[in-house]
């Protein structure tokens, strides 16, 4: 089974200061690890992902992502945050298998950015 | 726009009525994932379907019920609506079965009234 914690619920910086997202994951097999935003009525658009291959993962937006085995963790962080970045922020993990695939949500970080 | 069309984009119904949501998936892509995101439950998996067939199935209710049909697009129907069905219901789509990149559509709010 695989299952996804997002340690913060709200987390709130002002423009132009570092953004931090914590994630940490569980799974049985070596997982795929993603993560989402999705701005207020919108969608879920794709930030990164993490499929084995290099564990600093960048993505849109400036947003990136680090993979650490030893610690079960795939945080997100940004160096200077903008006013669009207030969204919900998920991360998720993907299993394999031979049948197909599902994506396993977090709970969500809802991030708001102050002026 | 991602390429992955939702229809209708918002839904109010009573309940124990029926209804029907449409996904049309990006073209290219062969899978389709139903997902549900509710205040109290999360985004969880429903199904996934690919090229018509059912590839693995998650907490979809016996009331909900899907199919892939031959030009790829999906429907998910659920019946005998509940409050607790109001939600917003995304599909997403992938070129493989075990694909790692899914693209979401943005969704179908459900209304139970």
């Amino acid at each position: 089974a695989q299952s996804v914690t997002q340690l913060d619920s709200h987390v709130s910086v002002s423009e132009g200061t570092p953004v931090l997202l914590r994630c940490n994951y569980s799974s049985s097999y070596s997982p795929s690890l993603f993560w989402y935003v999705q701005h207020p009525n919108k969608g879920l658009q794709l930030l990164l992902k993490y499929t084995s291959a290099a564990t600093l993962v960048k993505g849109i937006n400036g947003f990136e992502a680090e993979f650490k085995k030893s610690e079960t963790s795939f945080h997100l962080t940004k160096p200077s945050a903008h006013m669009s970045d207030a969204a919900e922020y998920f991360c998720v993990v993907s299993v394999l298998k031979a049948a197909g695939n599902k994506l396993t949500f977090g709970g969500g970080t809802r991030v708001l950015v102050k002026p | 726009d991602s390429g992955v069309t939702q229809t209708p984009k918002h839904l109010i119904t009573a309940t124990g009525q029926r209804v029907t949501l449409r996904c049309s998936p990006r073209s290219g892509d062969l899978s389709v994932y139903w997902y549900q995101q509710s205040l109290d439950q999360g985004l969880q998996f429903l199904i996934q379907y690919y090229n018509g067939e059912e590839r693995a199935k998650g907490n979809i209710l016996e009331r909900f019920s899907a199919q892939q049909f031959p030009d790829l697009h999906s429907e998910l129907n659920l019946s005998s609506l509940e409050l607790g069905d109001s939600a917003l219901y995304f599909c997403a789509s992938s070129v493989a079965a075990q694909g790692v990149g899914y693209t979401f559509g943005s969704g179908t709010r459900l209304t139970v009234v």
